[in-house]
């Protein structure tokens, strides 16, 4: 079972409607990002969250730590959200260091038609 | 402000070849990070550096050497390239351990 799992994997949606991402994952974090991939692009991030909610216009993160588990929503989507989204934890102690390694989850692919 | 720049973008390599991937940022951040994206597997760190001449394996380290001479850049070599290692590396940054991560745009490497 991977650490970070994300689901759902593909999402199709029409331009417009609210769409939510999530992600679970299965040890105790410092903090969890969530990080946008254009096709062919390179990886930017979106949030990084330890607790409750974070806002940066259309997109809102939520994480709740008791239950491991976080969400990425997307209001009013529009064909230039569609690409890749990913959650990755940074975990305290991993491997028995703590050097900030992040475990991602494996995606989801988002795409958003007009 | 260019954040975090890899060079180069892509390369085909013969195996056997060797090459430098290198990582450039100017954010003056202590960590670099090293990742490969593979189909289905998610990310995965290669090496690490936590400052200035200071290096570390990540998961899947071997085939591989890194160098962090310059606080700024982070070299990631491949000795003797394998098609096991055509994939898309990506090079990260961050200022301390559970900050934001900064990424480059990647590398796409083909080794035939």
């Amino acid at each position: 079972k991977n650490e970070v799992e994300q689901s759902p994997q593909n999402l199709t949606a029409q331009e417009g409607e609210f769409i939510t991402i999530n992600c679970s994952y299965s040890v105790g974090i410092s903090a969890l990002h969530w990080l946008q991939q254009h096709p062919g692009g390179g990886i930017v991030s979106l949030f990084m969250l330890s607790s409750g909610k974070k806002k940066h216009g259309r997109l809102i993160a939520t994480i709740n730590i008791q239950e491991k588990h976080s969400s990425l929503h997307i209001t009013a989507s529009h064909p230039r959200d569609s690409a890749v989204y990913i959650c990755a934890v940074a975990a305290p102690n991993a491997g028995g260091t703590s050097y900030g390694k992040l475990t991602f989850g494996q995606g989801t692919i988002l795409t958003v038609h007009p | 402000n260019a954040g975090v720049t890899q060079t180069p973008k892509f390369r085909v390599l013969k195996t056997g070849q060797s090459m430098t991937l290198l990582c450039a940022q100017d954010m003056n951040h202590e960590y670099m990070y090293w990742y490969r994206q593979d189909p289905g597997m998610g990310l995965r760190l290669i090496h690490y550096s936590v400052g200035e001449g200071t290096t570390a394996k990540g998961e899947v380290p071997d085939g591989y050497n890194v160098s962090r001479l310059k606080k700024q850049n982070f070299l990631l070599g491949l000795e003797s390239a394998a098609p096991s290692q055509t994939s898309v590396y990506f090079c990260a940054s961050g200022r301390g351990r559970w900050t934001e991560a900064f990424f480059g745009q990647g590398t796409r490497l083909t080794v035939v």
